[in-house]
């Protein structure tokens, strides 16, 4: 079944920086790669998704990119602000039309 | 729209006991998945179901089970609890399969 790995686990960047989360997966069938925000007692949230036919997505200051050679995708977040700081969940879709997640990056926004 | 709700929100059950879990989908939608979050594992998928029919089911224990009925409305069931069934289980809605999910609060489930 569908494998997906999610680096790094842990991310603390300075109010303003940049922060890029980044997921492998190993089903290369694989077609819909979703990210999810979760904030601590909270639901997770789709904050941005990319289908395989795209290689790129932005929404404000959130892009996700995808590389289907090398089975990876990229979430992307510019000007970091306090309230980004969240968990992070990547997921991708295997042939089995479910989705496997990531284990979640814990971003820590600090002022 | 209303979101996706879930009932209970929280539940206490001791070893041994049955628990069912409730979700109300997003109107129009019609894809009801299941999901076991823990500290442990993260995000595990348990089953889906679309039209009142499981379409997908992940490596859970037969003691995990649900259905769905003809309101898209799903339920979970959980027989002889066990600890390590201690978890927030969330359902996600879409309008059919996997794609755009979207997550209900979840129940917070406790077995001593």
């Amino acid at each position: 079944g569908e494998n997906v790995e999610q680096h790094p686990s842990t991310l603390s960047v300075q109010e303003g920086d940049s922060a890029v989360i980044k997921c492998t997966y190993s089903d290369s069938a694989s077609n819909y790669f979703p990210w999810y925000k979760q904030e601590l007692g909270k639901r997770p949230q789709l904050i941005i998704d990319i289908r395989s036919n795209v290689g790129e997505k932005k929404d404000q200051r959130i892009a996700v990119t995808l590389n289907k050679t090398a089975k990876h995708f990229s979430l992307h977040i510019t000007e970091t602000q306090p309230e980004d700081s969240a968990v992070y969940f990547c997921a991708a879709t295997g042939t089995a039309s479910k989705l496997t997640f990531g284990t979640g990056t814990r971003l820590q926004v600090t002022l | 729209k209303a979101g996706v709700t879930q009932t209970p929100r929280y539940l206490i059950k001791t070893r041994g006991q049955q628990v069912t879990l409730s979700c109300s989908p997003i109107s129009g939608h019609r894809s009801v998945s299941w999901y076991q979050q823990t500290p442990g594992q993260g995000l595990q998928f348990l089953f889906e179901y679309f039209s009142e029919t499981q379409r997908n089911k992940g490596n859970f224990p037969g003691r995990f089970s649900g259905r769905q009925f003809s309101n898209s409305r799903s339920e979970m069931n959980v027989s002889t609890l066990e600890l390590g069934d201690s978890a927030l289980y969330l359902c996600a809605s879409s309008f059919q399969g996997v794609n755009e999910q979207y997550f209900g609060p979840g129940t917070r489930l406790t077995v001593t």
